[in-house]
């Protein structure tokens, strides 16, 4: 089992509507955890981070985790085509004794305009 | 300017050659990694550094070696460059706190 998993799409969806993207992961210690947007060919940039269960909210984009679960998401509303990115989930998880960044694969997300 | 800066961006180079990618950051981070990126397999980790005396291997060290030359520097090197080593690579930083990594520009790297 990979540590962090992500169904690597694509996604699609119409201009207006809610983009859901979900991720998985495998260390119940984890600590911290990240939705990074990237663009084709370009660096990931950080959408929202949640530390804590429950939803987090920020303009258009909801995070929402469940720890006992183990699973975190994402929520998109009205999706604009600027959105159309890869969504990479990460993990700040506790491995050999110390705390490193596991990054899912990634989900592309097309916004049809 | 940008927070972490990697050059070169781009590099073509051959099949056995040396070569050094450079990763400086001005947030003042203790934490700095090193990834690459391939279609369809996410970033993978090569190196991190925790600081300037505590290098560690990632999930796909082999073929790549660093050098943390100062706390703002960290740099990574392909002693000798093979074909399956093209790729985007990606330097980061983070603080100690668990909080966000904050990436580079990226150096597209092809091997012929």
């Amino acid at each position: 089992q990979k540590e962090v998993e992500q169904n690597s799409g694509p996604l699609s969806v119409p201009e207006g509507a809610i983009a859901s993207l979900n991720c998985t992961y495998s260390d119940r210690v984890s600590q911290s955890f990240f939705w990074y947007r990237q663009y084709s060919g370009k660096s990931p940039e950080l959408i929202m981070s949640i530390y804590s269960n429950g939803d987090k909210e920020d303009g258009r984009f909801t995070a929402q985790l469940n720890k006992a679960s183990q699973y975190v998401s994402l929520l998109i509303r009205d999706s604009q085509p600027s959105d159309s990115a890869t969504y990479l989930c990460a993990v700040n998880s506790l491995s050999s004794g110390t705390y490193k960044y596991i990054f899912g694969t990634g989900t592309r997300l097309k916004v049809l305009a | 300017d940008a927070d972490v800066t990697q050059t070169p961006r781009n590099r073509i180079t051959k099949t056995g050659k040396r070569i050094m990618l450079e990763c400086s950051q001005t947030k003042g981070h203790d934490r700095m990694y090193w990834y690459r990126q391939d279609p369809g397999l996410g970033l993978r980790l090569i190196y991190y550094s925790f600081d300037v005396k505590d290098i560690n291997k990632g999930e796909i060290s082999d073929g790549y070696s660093v050098s943390r030359q100062a706390q703002a520097k960290f740099s990574l090197s392909l002693e000798s460059a093979i074909p399956n080593q093209t790729a985007l690579y990606f330097c980061a930083t983070s603080d100690p706190t668990g909080g966000e990594a904050f990436f580079g520009q990226g150096t597209r790297l092809t091997v012929v």
